[in-house]
Order: structure tokens, then C-alpha cells, then sequence
């Protein structure tokens, strides 16, 4: 099935610093979507991508849509306490609209 | 609020048995997915329903076993549970996945077997 590679496995920042993680695919995806989870709960959807080089933003948050169509990227700026989770990369696998897959996740951690 | 509501929060149960998760999903979205997650594991996809039909389905065990009903709402029936079934399992919905990829994730029901 479909991999999706999620880095780094895990950050560890100090509060008010940026952030960057990226996922990576064998196979083109046509949708990329950026889900956190707190401990256990239910993943949230944070961003939706559906274009090729596509940029978009939620507050502190900006994903894009990179152009190979295999890979993606969210970065969190001035960090604070509550983004601390896990952060899963997410889309259907190219045109089979009916299989998901999530990536690895990146857990990150942030320190007052 | 994610709107999707699954039931039980928490499950205990034994080695053998059989148990049964129930989700409702959103009010309007017509596809419920089902995930498992294991302990510090990401989520593995097991099978997904729209609009009452079996559309997909991933790693899922012969064991376990799920429907969606005509009010939408779905089950996940799990039988001769195993220790290693022990996880927390999502149910996640959307509106139509052909055109709307967005999928919303419910609180979890965590299984654990004993």
C-alpha cells in the first residue's frame, strides 16, 4: 500500500520558535490534508490542500502543496504551548478517492 | 466538536470475546471511515461505507467486520479479540469522498483486551 513519510519523527522547541515538517509519498497525490491529535482524541483537520504548488494558511499555520504532487510541508510560527501533538499528513491515494492514508507523524513538543 | 460521536468512550474486555463500536457521523455526510489506532502508532485504515455500501477497505482483519445502516450511523463488530487488538479505534466521516476529501474525525472508542 501507500507510504506516506512524514520528518522528523519528533521536535523538541522552545515556545515562540517556528516550525517546519514535510511529507513525502512514492505516489502522486491529488489532495494533501494536515490533521494534529492531542492525546487521545480525535485527529482535527487543520489545512486542506487540493492544488499543485497550492499555499494556504490557518492563523499561525501555512502548508503548501508541492509541485511534484509527492510531497507537502506545514510550518507553525511563534509556537506556543498548546501546539504541542502529533501532526499526520493525510490524502487519498492519487485518483482512488476511496482509500486514505496517513502519514507516520511528527510529534511535536514545546517547551514554555 | 467534530459532530461525528462514537460510543463506547471506553471498552474492556477479554480475550475471545466479541464487541461492537457504533459511530454516527455528521449530519449530511453520507461516508464513514473506520481507523485503528495502536499505541504510539499512526492511524491504519480499515474500511470505509457511503451512503450503506462497502466502498473500500484496507487492513482490515476477517474478524472484524463493519456495516453502515440506512440512517448512516455504522458499526464495527470486532470478534475473537486478540491482546494485540487492543488500540484505539476512529470513526471518521465525510460528505462524499468523490468530491469532498475532508474527513472528520470522532473523540475514538478505546478497546483494550485482557
Amino acid at each position: 500500500g501507500q507510504q506516506l513519510n512524514q520528518s522528523p519523527q519528533s521536535m523538541f522547541i522552545q515556545e515562540g520558535e517556528d516550525v517546519s515538517m514535510n511529507c513525502t509519498s512514492s505516489s502522486i497525490f491529488n489532495t494533501w490534508l494536515w490533521y494534529k491529535q492531542d492525546p487521545g482524541e480525535g485527529p482535527v483537520l487543520l489545512i486542506a490542500l487540493y492544488k499543485a504548488g497550492e499555499l494556504t494558511s490557518n492563523g499561525r499555520l501555512t502548508a503548501q502543496f508541492g509541485i511534484t504532487r509527492k510531497d507537502s510541508f506545514l510550518n507553525i510560527s511563534a509556537s506556543i504551548p498548546s501546539d504541542v501533538g502529533i501532526y499526520f499528513c493525510a490524502g487519498p491515494e492519487g485518483d482512488n478517492f476511496n482509500k486514505f492514508y496517513f502519514g507516520s507523524g511528527t510529534k511535536l513538543n514545546v517547551k514554555p | 466538536d467534530s459532530g461525528v460521536t462514537q460510543t463506547p468512550k471506553h471498552l474492556i474486555t477479554a480475550t475471545g470475546q466479541r464487541v461492537t463500536l457504533r459511530c454516527s457521523p455528521r449530519s449530511g455526510d453520507l461516508s464513514v471511515y473506520w481507523y485503528q489506532q495502536s499505541l504510539d502508532q499512526g492511524l491504519q485504515f480499515l474500511i470505509q461505507y457511503y451512503n450503506g455500501e462497502e466502498r473500500a477497505k484496507g487492513n482490515i482483519l476477517e474478524r472484524f467486520s463493519a456495516q453502515q445502516f440506512p440512517d448512516l450511523h455504522s458499526e464495527l463488530n470486532l470478534s475473537s479479540l486478540e491482546l494485540g487488538d487492543s488500540a484505539l479505534y476512529f470513526c471518521a466521516s465525510s460528505v462524499n469522498p468523490g468530491q469532498d476529501y475532508e474527513q472528520y474525525f470522532g473523540p475514538g472508542t478505546r478497546l483494550t483486551v485482557t
